[in-house]
């Protein structure tokens, strides 16, 4: 089946850093990745759908500025925590779309998550 | 807007004994629902869809209109069915999901 990567899969950083996660694709295209959020105990929450080719699209009561989500290639999407502060550590999420022509759903391929702990 | 709700956090039942997780969701329009799965250490991935109606490992869901709601069932659990088990909703044209609380699921021998 399509396997989704994460890298790191687990990061700890000092608070005012910049973090960066990125999330691949390994033996399909993905025109689409999405990225979540859990909480200890908590269902996963979309933060953002990523584009290739074009600017995110954020849920409601995410900050863009402080979720930078990049989406260069087809198998590629890095989101960028800035600033991190203690509340955003958290369990990051993304998942990937598979390419393909035709309506209907594709179904969605997550990868294994990334631990973020902010000190 | 839409949500789903699981009520239940955990479930334990014996190996042999049925198994139902619930799920409900509120949505205007057509629901897509989707059963998803993470075994322990493991990533999550699809289970099944209502669409497909089709039964895996076991499981089967029936989509309600009337009571809302995409409960997961399996006549016989096993061991091996010991996991944390989300209920999804698609909406819209697109291929965002919503997803449901989670339930873990403890099949006891």
């Amino acid at each position: 089946g399509a396997v989704v990567s994460q890298h790191p899969s687990r990061v700890i950083c000092k608070s005012g850093t910049s973090v960066k996660i990125e999330c691949r694709s390994l033996d399909f295209q993905a025109t689409t990745m999405f990225w979540y959020r859990q909480f200890p105990k908590q269902s996963l929450m979309l933060m953002a759908t990523s584009n290739e080719g074009s600017k995110a699209t954020y849920e409601q009561g995410v900050e863009k500025d402080k979720f930078l989500i990049n989406h260069a290639s087809l198998t590629l999407s890095t989101l960028t925590v800035t600033s991190a502060h203690p509340e955003d550590s958290s369990f990051y999420i993304c998942s990937a779309r598979a390419t393909t022509s035709g309506g209907g759903y594709n179904e969605q391929f997550f990868g294994p998550g990334t631990r973020l702990t902010v000190l | 807007a839409q949500r789903v709700t699981q009520p239940e956090k955990l479930l334990s039942v014996f190996k042999g004994a049925p198994v139902e997780l619930k799920c409900n969701y509120s949505y205007s329009g057509s629901p897509e629902l989707f059963w998803y799965v993470q075994y322990s250490r493991q990533r999550l991935q699809l289970l099944l869809r209502h669409i497909s109606r089709e039964s895996i490992k076991g499981f089967t869901a029936d989509l309600n209109k009337g009571e809302t709601s995409f409960h997961l069932k399996k006549p016989f659990a096993q061991e091996e069915d010991s996991a944390m088990y989300y209920c999804a909703l698609r909406t819209g044209g697109g291929n965002k999901l919503t997803f449901g609380t989670g339930t873990q699921l403890k099949v006891e021998l």
